[in-house]
């Protein structure tokens, strides 16, 4: 059974970098022709996809975003990252991790429960 | 403001049928067929049931159906349980963002 737990701060403070891990277990994080995101959603509000890579480390990212986004991979782990630089108030969101469908960049069927982060000083 | 316009709620009584629309532009929902629909309870992920305009991924009831016709989406869930009662998001490549989410409609099982 496939399992995403994100982990890291739940606080952090403005202009600094917000950084989150993702651990997948019960699945390969190298499979092939899956790939790996991250999305968010600020309280009570809706959805917004930052980013995905696939295990060889190439990565899709949200051209819209206001803060550079990085996301990274490390396969002996079987984890992925996000970082999120230069961050502001309106970066406070519960963020995901998550699996996509095969084949897909972007559309994802296997999440992980969320975390929330809250920008403030 | 998103980029994909959905009804803020809608409502039905059990056993009913309901549509939810998402109304993109040429350049997302009627320029590709990679329209997807997520449901999500309070305080859980979503999760996913519709891919591809039309496609339901295994364990997805088949009384969600979904489907696209020019620039609009919709998502039709037919005989209506209290379980269904959620948030609904559509989502759809871009050629700007590369994905796009709408801003959901609650969907209010009466």
């Amino acid at each position: 059974q496939l399992q995403l737990q994100e982990s890291g701060p739940g606080l952090v403070k403005p202009s600094e970098t917000l950084s989150l891990t993702c651990t997948v277990s019960g699945d390969s994080i190298s499979s092939s022709n899956y790939y790996w995101g991250w999305i968010r959603q600020p309280p009570g509000k809706g959805l917004e996809w930052l980013g995905s890579i696939y295990y060889t480390g190439s990565t899709y990212y949200n051209p819209s975003l206001k803060s550079p986004v990085t996301i990274s991979v490390d396969t002996s782990k079987s984890q992925f990252s996000l970082k999120l630089s230069s961050v502001t108030a309106a970066d406070t969101a519960v963020y995901y991790c998550a699996k996509t469908i095969r084949g897909s960049q972007r559309v994802f069927n296997y999440w992980g429960q969320g975390t929330l982060v809250t920008v403030s000083s | 403001q998103s980029a994909l316009t959905q009804p803020a709620s809608v409502s039905g009584s059990p056993g009913q049928s309901i549509t939810i629309s998402c109304t993109g532009t040429s350049s997302d929902v009627g320029g590709y067929d990679y329209v997807s629909w997520y449901q999500q309870h309070p305080g859980k992920a979503p999760k996913l049931m519709i891919y591809e305009v039309s496609n339901r991924p295994s364990g997805v009831s088949n009384r969600f159906s979904a489907s696209k016709s020019g620039n609009t989406a919709s998502l039709t869930i037919s005989g209506l349980q209290a379980e269904d009662e959620a948030d609904y998001y559509c989502s759809s490549y871009t050629s700007t963002t590369s994905q796009v989410f709408g801003g959901g409609t609650k969907l209010t099982v009466l």
